[in-house]
């Protein structure tokens, strides 16, 4: 069975305070790594899309590495805001064509003012 | 703006009903989903469509059917044989071109549940 982990499962953090969390994946037979952000009462929002191993892609305070020989990526978030407070998914391509990511549970991230 | 649009946001079932839910898109995808997300679980694929007049079962299509008659849009009808209906249901779409590299665009999503 193929699983997508994220930890942690939810976070309090501090604006300012700059953070990160972590999306296991399986390694064999991937594809693509994808970053989604989900605030409450809207829909996903992507964020990344990563398919080379090292690869870092950043968007404003928000970047991501990728590591696809171990099976993980790390979103981190410098200086959080309030606007921030979200949950960020992962979802592994391991069946390539992006028809069927495997998703994680998310982590959710509370950002106090 | 282009988007996603699902409708209803609210469905109620009563038991022994089908009920369809509407995913309508002006992105000119190729690509559309549908997911279901229960609490404690991740997204699951229910199905999804490369192209227009075909659609591939997903991981949990037991209970229910699609179809794609038009690029834009992409119904999902619930049937009285899918016994656990009660949940949030996602549409999304991604164009094909670029293949893995495309990210996924979603719609604001219906929660159904049971009467």
């Amino acid at each position: 069975i193929l699983n997508v982990e994220q930890s942690p499962q939810s976070l309090h953090v501090q604006e300012g305070d700059s953070t990160n969390f972590t999306c296991s994946f399986p390694s064999s037979n991937f594809y693509a790594l994808h970053w989604y952000r989900w605030e409450t009462a809207k829909s996903p929002e992507a964020l990344f899309v990563m398919t080379l191993n090292g690869d870092e892609k950043k968007k404003g305070r928000i970047s991501a590495t990728l590591n696809t020989k171990e099976g993980y990526s790390y979103l981190y978030i410098k200086g959080s805001q309030p606007e921030d407070s979200a949950t960020y998914l992962c979802a592994s391509d391991n069946a390539g064509n992006n028809r069927k990511l495997i998703w994680g549970l998310g982590t959710s991230l509370a950002v106090n003012p | 703006d282009g988007g996603i649009t699902q409708s209803p946001k609210y469905l109620f079932r009563k038991e022994g009903q089908n009920v369809t839910l509407s995913c309508e898109q002006n992105l000119n995808h190729d690509a559309m989903y549908w997911y279901r997300q229960d609490p404690g679980q991740g997204l699951r694929l229910i199905y999804y469509s490369q192209i227009v007049n075909d659609f591939q079962k997903g991981d949990i299509a037991e209970g229910y059917s699609v179809s794609r008659e038009k690029k834009e849009s992409f119904p999902l009808t619930v049937t009285s044989a899918q016994k656990n209906p009660t949940a949030f249901y996602l549409c999304a779409s991604s164009t094909r071109e670029g293949g893995s590299n495309q990210p996924q665009h979603f719609g604001d999503g219906t929660r159904l549940s049971i009467l």
